[in-house]
């Protein structure tokens, strides 16, 4: 039973740029939230991702950009991207329907994003 | 909206000694509350979580943590750690809600332990 699996593992961008990453959530789940990790620092919230829908959304700009397909996976986009955009970029996945570890989110490895 | 605070920013041990990281949270209401580690190179794991029920929690690899609801605190231990335990560790809140809330994470703890 594959964890939550990112892509890619690292990625290096030029102020300005736009970026996509890619999460694909742990079997029979069906939630998708994005964090983001700057070095030394806890994640922090981007935004969560339900039935193909954002449902909750922290305190980022709108060049954070969202989706959801109907398998599950979902994708982040970042426009006019910033220096300080860079961070590890992190996917947790959970579920709605099984009751055991009804709350608990899975993280993937992340994807580490360079602005230069 | 929930805050967590995690007073240690390093901390270093020597192995066989006993840990403690000090993790408070500000929030209006219930709370499940989670400890996850990371070690080098490696994605985010759960330690151990609280939902309800006995406030001392028991996790993996020997941590354990108590929830003191007068104090806002969920602190975690172990007793005697190896030099295996060094990772960051982070305390993080979410509203019982589901799964549909967020995660808030505290700032972390580099932990590192001495052979």
């Amino acid at each position: 039973d594959a964890g939550v699996t990112q892509s890619p593992t690292h990625l290096i961008k030029t102020r300005g740029q736009q970026v996509t990453l890619r999460c694909s959530p742990k079997s029979g789940h069906d939630t998708v939230s994005w964090y983001q990790q700057a070095l030394g620092q806890g994640p922090q919230f981007i935004f969560q991702y339900y039935e193909e829908e954002e449902r909750q959304r922290g305190n980022f700009p709108d060049r954070f950009s969202g989706h959801q397909f109907p398998n599950y996976s979902s994708e982040l986009n970042v426009n006019a991207l910033l220096l300080g955009d860079s961070a590890l970029y992190l996917c947790a996945s959970s579920s709605t329907r099984l009751a055991e570890n009804y709350n608990e989110q899975f993280f993937g490895p992340g994807t580490r994003l360079t602005v230069l | 909206a929930q805050s967590v605070s995690q007073h240690n920013h390093h901390v270093i041990l020597s192995e066989a000694a006993s840990l403690e990281l000090g993790c408070n949270y500000s929030y209006g209401g219930t709370v499940n509350l989670f400890w996850y580690v990371q070690y080098p190179g490696q994605h985010l794991q759960l330690l151990l979580k609280y939902f309800s029920g006995d406030p001392l929690v028991k996790g993996i690899k020997g941590f354990e943590a108590e929830f003191i609801k007068s104090k806002f605190s969920f602190n975690l231990r172990k007793p005697s750690v190896q030099w295996s335990d060094t990772a960051e560790y982070f305390c993080a809140v979410k509203p019982p809600s589901g799964s549909a809330r967020q995660l808030t994470f505290g700032s972390g703890t580099q932990l590192t332990v001495l052979p």
